[in-house]
């Protein structure tokens, strides 16, 4: 059974704090591994996409690396802002006889207080 | 180049009616994923289609749950003889391509079953 996990659930920081999260998936048949921002009462925005062991990718503030050898992946905030508070939902995509599967963990809700 | 469209956003259905909920995913995308957030739970895949062909369905309940992407047109899930625990957000995503490059969500499907 495919599993992702994210960790933790909820975090409440303060304007200003850095912050990290984590995401951990299976290690075989690695296809992808996706970051994805989920604002209330919008749809999911992606913010990576991270196919090489060793990958790190940075937008803004906001960075991502990637070791699939142990199958996790880090989300980084630096100083991190009210603006910045949804959901962090990563996405695991695997690929077996050709056919694609893509879980998404369940989160891990932020919340940047001023 | 318009967003992927789903519609309608908000549908009402009395139990045992069926429910069509559409996708128009953004202009050259020909992968089309499927998913599920019931009351307090993450996103869940459903099923994973490209063109006329369901690549990955494993999501799918296996009863009253049905999905196509036909050749013209928006890709429709199809939900009969809705109880309510089919009551939850579905969202749509599509791609260009499979799943190492970003998928983009649609607004989603809120159903209320009463």
């Amino acid at each position: 059974i495919l599993n992702v996990e994210q960790s933790p659930q909820s975090l409440h920081v303060q304007e200003g704090d850095s912050t990290n999260f984590t995401c951990s998936f299976p290690s075989s048949n690695f296809y992808a591994l996706h970051w994805y921002r989920w604002e209330t009462a919008k749809s999911p925005e992606a913010l990576f996409v991270m196919t090489l062991n060793g990958d790190e990718k940075k937008k803004g503030r906001i960075s991502a690396t990637l070791n699939t050898k142990e199958g996790y992946s880090y989300l980084y905030i630096k100083g991190s802002q009210p603006e910045d508070s949804a959901t962090y939902l990563c996405a695991f995509s695997s690929t077996t006889s050709g056919t694609y599967k893509y879980i998404f963990g369940t989160g891990t809700r932020l919340k940047v207080l001023a | 180049n318009a967003g992927v469209m789903q519609n309608p956003r908000h549908l009402v259905r009395r139990r045992g009616q069926e429910a069509r909920l559409r996708c128009s995913p953004m202009k050259g995308h020909s992968h089309v994923y499927w998913y599920r957030q019931l009351p307090e739970e993450g996103l869940k895949f459903m099923v994973y289609l490209q063109k006329e062909n369901i690549i990955d369905e494993s999501g799918m309940p296996k009863e009253r749950f049905s999905a196509e992407f036909p050749k013209e047109g928006p890709s429709i899930l199809r939900i009969q003889q809705v109880v309510r625990g089919d009551s939850a957000a579905y969202f749509c995503a599509s791609s260009p391509r499979a799943m190492n490059t970003e998928a983009f969500f649609g607004q989603g499907t809120r159903l209320t079953v009463v």
